[in-house]
């Protein structure tokens, strides 16, 4: 079954420092999503992808983050200067042609130290 | 507002009794309606969907759903749940906003605790 890919599963950095969570989506899915979700806390959204822009980003995702499909391939979320609260696990999904359901890959954990 | 709502964040159970983790979604949101597991440590699992068709939707370790337009709702059940059904469970519905482009929304999650 395809699956959606995270690297790295665990990721540690010092504050203020810039940070690059990598995802590879499924192959034929169009849609592409971040979302975070703190330590004991709800799955939050923080953007979606389309058509090689941003469709929608929530407040979360301030001018600190970024994301990029750099080569049809990878989805990558950028965080500039990272803080101590961007500790959270972080989650890249990929959805098809918006009939069926969303596939998450296992998370990237990030620690800001 | 565009919002899912699972009223209790945990449900402690004996094993092998039955159970059912509510989920209410608001009008705003579609009628494309998800559940998904989280293991310790691990990430979102889908564990069943509803998209149309049939009320009562069924999913993988034996969990079932049923969609009801008008009370709002998706709960999800186990008649016998295992021990190693402990996890936490997120409900989730599809938000679209111009054209196809969509989003999940996610409810705060429910944990389930498995007694023995």
């Amino acid at each position: 079954e395809p699956e959606v890919t995270q690297t790295p599963s665990h990721q540690v950095t010092q504050m203020g420092q810039e940070v690059i969570l990598r995802c590879v989506p499924i192959s034929n899915h169009l849609y592409f999503y971040w979302y975070r979700q703190i330590l004991g806390q709800k799955v939050e959204f923080l953007v979606s992808f389309y058509n090689n822009e941003i469709s929608e980003k929530s407040e979360i995702f301030d001018d600190q983050f970024s994301v990029e499909r750099p080569d049809g391939s990878n989805f990558t979320l950028k965080i500039r200067s990272t803080k101590l609260e961007d500790s959270a696990m972080y989650f890249c999904a990929s959805s098809g042609d918006g009939s069926y359901g969303y596939t998450f890959g296992s998370g990237t954990r990030l620690t800001v130290v | 507002a565009q919002s899912v709502t699972q009223l209790d964040s945990q449900v402690p159970v004996f094993e092998e009794a039955p159970v059912e983790l509510r989920c209410n979604y608001s009008s705003s949101v579609s009628v494309y309606l998800f559940w998904y597991v989280q293991y310790p440590n691990q990430g979102l699992q889908l564990l069943l969907k509803y998209l149309s068709g049939s009320t009562l939707v069924k999913g993988i370790n034996g969990f079932e759903a049923e969609f009801n337009k008008s009370q709002t709702s998706f709960h999800l059940r186990k008649p016998s749940v295992h021990i190693s059904d402990t996890a936490e469970y997120f409900c989730a519905g599809r938000v679209f906003y111009g054209g196809a482009t969509n989003k999940l929304i996610f409810g705060t999650g429910t944990l389930l605790a498995v007694q023995p």
